[in-house]
């Protein structure tokens, strides 16, 4: 069973600009949730999606936003883009909503210049 | 304030040499508690979810155990590929929705 993918895995932007990320979650799963790491603040959550609708939402501004398509897949999209968001951005995948038994994947590692 | 802290920070122990990670937390109304290890430059891997105090995991060298204040996960014989961050993350509901507190983890290191 393939796990869940995300793409691209490395990115550099520069401050304003927007950018969107892409997951695609395991076979069967309805459940995409999203994470920001830094090491100063560990992890951090944005928001989950479940059978394309916002079922949580972390505390980000509204720069942050997310949507999930019919097939599972979900984007997230940042924009006017601050130095501040350089961090990995995580997606998990969950069969029955998070929290519960997630699986991230590899992660999108953004640099904001 | 709900928090979670994880002990040590890291850790470094030789292969075959036991030891444990702790979590403590303080939160209203735990409704789980999960513990994740991360190896660089990779997403997060699910190890266990503890519901209740008392309850106790195993998977091959680890085994988690929860009680009404933190966790422990014990490590038997680590080899060194059981090197990795180790995570811990509590389930609370807050206004209606749930919400998942994550600790800072433990960089757990093993010496051939």
């Amino acid at each position: 069973k393939a796990g869940v993918t995300q793409t691209p895995r490395y990115l550099i932007k520069t401050r304003g600009q927007q950018v969107t990320l892409s997951c695609s979650p395991i076979s069967g799963h309805r459940s995409v949730s999203w994470y920001q790491q830094t090491p100063g603040q560990g992890l951090q959550f944005l928001f989950e999606y479940f059978s394309e609708t916002q079922r949580n939402k972390g505390n980000f501004p509204g720069r942050f936003s997310g949507r999930q398509f019919s097939n599972s897949r979900s984007e997230m999209n940042v924009s006017t883009l601050e130095l501040g968001d350089s961090a990995l951005y995580l997606c998990a995948s969950s069969l029955n909503g998070a929290p519960y038994e997630q699986y991230f994947g590899p992660g999108t590692r953004l640099t904001v210049t | 304030e709900d928090q979670v802290t994880q002990s040590p920070e890291a850790l470094r122990l030789q292969e075959g040499e036991s030891s444990s990670l702790n979590c403590s937390y303080t939160v209203s109304g735990l409704r789980g508690l999960f513990w994740y290890r991360q190896d660089p430059g990779k997403g997060p891997e699910f190890l266990f979810t503890l519901y209740s105090a008392g309850e106790e995991k195993e998977k091959e060298r680890l085994k988690a155990t929860l009680t009404k204040k933190e966790s422990f996960l014990h490590i038997t014989a680590p080899k060194p590929e059981d090197s990795a961050t180790y995570l811990c993350a509590v389930h609370i509901l807050m206004d209606s929705n749930y919400q998942l507190i994550w600790g800072a983890g433990t960089k757990l290191i093993i010496k051939p």
